[in-house]
């Protein structure tokens, strides 16, 4: 079983829409956990940290539950510009990351 | 404060050269991590280490790859006899020690062998 598994999509959404990215990982004792974003042919880049009790950035809010060892990252109202790979990744000694769910914002 | 440095950005090797790709981490990082990104693939874990110390080479393929974090200069992923299929983007990581924080991505190598 993966460390860390992710639908890979993608998520074909238009404009305006709200998507919703799930993650569920393996080591019940990881400590931190996190949103990366990677666009084509870029490195990856921190989108938010997750916390236990779930955390806001704008349009953007992540959950983790440490029961289910799930973590989710739902975007609202998406733009054009939030067309990238969103990574889940968690930590445990190191970082483990999951394959990434691509999203595609349409016009 | 610079971020994480890679370089070469690109680098071309004819099969059965070697390819080292350097990283230096962020001021203050000891914790050095390298993955491999094939195209329209995810990132591949290949080593993690500390300065002087490899804490996790699971991902290293077991033949022709090696690394290395002196303790004064970057980190090397030295790929040596390069073979077509060790093309793609290297990407290297770092972070400080302390436990909960997020790990920093430099722009990584692609490297291309021909």
């Amino acid at each position: 079983r993966k460390e860390v598994e992710q639908d890979p999509g993608p998520f074909n959404v238009p404009e305006g829409a709200t998507v919703a990215f799930n993650c569920t990982y393996s080591n019940s004792a990881s400590q931190s956990f996190f949103w990366y974003r990677q666009d084509c042919r870029k490195e990856p880049k921190l989108l938010m940290s997750v916390y236990s009790s779930g955390n806001e950035d704008g349009r953007f809010t992540a959950q983790l539950n440490r029961a289910s060892q799930y973590i989710s990252l739902l975007i609202r109202d998406s733009k054009l510009s939030d067309s990238a790979t969103y990574l889940c990744v968690v930590n445990f000694n190191k970082f483990y990351f999951g394959s990434g769910t691509k999203l595609n914002v349409k016009p | 404060n610079a971020g994480v440095m890679q370089n070469p950005r690109h680098l071309v090797r004819r099969r059965g050269q070697e390819a080292r790709l350097r990283c230096s981490p962020m001021k203050g990082h000891s914790h050095v991590y390298w993955y491999r990104q094939l195209p329209e693939e995810g990132l591949k874990f290949m080593v993690y280490l500390q300065k002087e110390n490899i804490i996790d080479e699971s991902g290293m393929p077991k033949e022709r790859f090696s690394a290395e974090f002196p303790k004064e200069g970057p980190s090397i992923l030295r790929i040596q006899q390069v073979v077509r299929g060790d093309s793609a983007a290297y990407f290297c990581a770092s972070s400080p020690p302390s436990r909960g924080t997020e790990a920093f991505f430099g722009q990584g190598t692609r490297l291309t062998v021909v």
